[in-house]
């Protein structure tokens, strides 16, 4: 098994541009997750997703959009970067429900300028 | 969910256990402590949890005192790959929650060689 898998894992991206976060599992885990992370500090929830054609807001979902039309893959979209978005990206999955017992993607290293 | 405590920062010799301790003194009887660790620049990596036994698996063992106020992530044989910085979490398992993570300071711990 890859586990969870995130592409690519480094952008920089100019103010005003928009992008795709791709992440993968093979685990056929049900829930998915999507983080950020800023230097020195925790996670961050996004967005998050119990199965395919059902998502949800995590803590801070502005600027970002989800799409889970397989169980395998959870895209991240950015739309319109701005400099509040350059942090680290991690994806992650569980296999029950409020199990936190969550496997974590590499991390997408994003910069916006 | 309840407040975890843990030092700032821990250093080991290569070779011998990592102990890392973790106060939790108004955890819920429902209630489970999860260890997570984060080695810089990747994503982070589950550890182990548990309720109130002692739980050992290939990575560490977990050590929760009668009164379940703290608990002890131990290390057996830590190498220098096991520098990180690790992560004690408290929150109830399963039920409607969507499992989101929230990482506090964590304990920084250096291997020696």
């Amino acid at each position: 098994n890859a586990g969870v898998t995130q592409t690519p894992k480094f952008r920089i991206l100019k103010i005003g541009q928009s992008m795709t976060l791709q992440c993968a599992q093979d685990m056929n885990h049900n829930y998915m997750y999507w983080y950020r992370q800023d230097p020195g500090m925790g996670l961050k929830l996004i967005y998050y997703s119990v199965g395919a054609g059902i998502t949800d807001k995590g803590e801070v979902p502005n600027g970002y959009n989800v799409s889970r039309s397989t169980t395998e893959d959870f895209p991240l979209r950015l739309e319109l970067a701005a400099p509040s978005q350059t942090s680290v990206y991690f994806c992650a999955s569980s296999y029950r429900e409020g199990g936190y017992e969550q496997f974590f993607g590499p991390g997408t290293r994003l910069t916006v300028l | 969910d309840a407040k975890t405590t843990q030092p700032t920062s821990m250093d080991c010799a290569e070779g011998r256990a990592a102990n890392l301790p973790c106060n939790h003194s108004t955890i819920s009887g429902n209630e489970y402590v999860y260890w997570y660790r984060q080695i810089h620049s990747q994503g982070p990596q589950y550890i182990i949890h548990g309720l109130k036994n002692n739980e050992t698996n290939e990575m560490a063992s977990l050590i929760i005192t009668e009164d379940r106020k703290s608990s002890t992530l131990i290390l057996p044989h830590a190498t220098l790959r096991d520098t990180a910085v690790y992560y004690c979490i408290v929150r109830v398992d399963g039920g409607t929650s969507y499992g989101k993570l929230t990482f506090g300071q964590g304990t920084i711990l250096t291997v020696h060689p």
